[in-house]
């Protein structure tokens, strides 16, 4: 099995601040690594698939980058609906999708 | 656009099946290269792939869960359904039904992600 582990597991932020996301695959995946962002309550929303593609109507301050096992998920300027709980997802050992355990962004 | 809307009982007692169902509306289940898949995330953790499924009725299952777990698709009604059999505390969680998009990454292999969900909706297995 591939595990996915994502880093910081918490982060504190302040609107406007640029942040990033780890996310680390246990053996190569090449560049198949999804992002999603849950809100509380809330089903998860794609942001990033193919690690770098940008989901059609996903604001440009999301960004995804990284090949192999180590991926990142960058939002250029924190606005204060980003605030929630991001997760990485490995689609290349089909038919297991793993997820990372989540990162949660709060404000600081 | 195409919306998917998860239903089934609330509450399950141990032992018994979780039978839920994903209406999918906006769009045909069988159009386009897409999976229909099942998700979970027991309260306060995080996300579980439990199986998908191709309108040809071709299944892939977490194999965690692969002796409990039985995928199905009805065209006719635009469904798909998740049954879980033998339950326990543990399969309390809020379940999900998702689509699947895959798109080329090369000749020979795909892309897969999650691009449309539904709300989720919450199972206690309980006596």
């Amino acid at each position: 099995d591939i595990q996915m582990t994502q880093s910081p597991s918490s982060l504190s932020a302040s609107v406007g601040d640029r942040v990033t996301i780890t996310c680390r695959a246990s053996q190569s995946i090449s560049s198949y690594l999804n992002w999603y962002q849950q809100k509380p309550g809330k089903a998860p929303k794609l942001l990033i698939y193919a690690a770098s593609s940008l989901q059609s109507g996903v604001p440009s301050r999301f960004s995804g980058s990284g090949s192999g096992t180590d991926f990142t998920l960058t939002i250029s300027s924190l606005q204060p609906e980003d605030f929630a709980t991001y997760y990485c997802q490995q689609s290349y050992s089909t038919p297991r999708y793993s997820f990372g355990q989540g990162t949660k962004l709060e404000i600081k | 656009q195409v919306q998917l809307q998860e239903s089934g009982p609330g509450l399950v007692k141990p032992s018994q099946t979780l039978s839920l169902t994903c209406t999918v509306s906006g769009g045909s289940i069988s159009s386009g290269s897409y999976y229909w898949s099942w998700i979970r995330q027991p309260a306060g953790k995080g996300l579980e792939w439990i199986g998908r499924i191709y309108t040809s009725g071709s299944t892939n299952y977490n194999p965690s869960l692969k002796s409990r777990v039985t995928i199905s698709v009805d065209t006719s009604k635009n469904q798909f359904s998740l049954k879980l059999s033998s339950v326990t505390a543990a399969d309390t969680a809020v379940y999900y039904c998702a689509r699947v998009r895959q798109v080329p990454a090369d000749d020979y292999y795909y892309y897969y992600y999650m691009d449309v969900w539904g709300k989720g909706t919450t199972v206690t297995v309980s006596s």
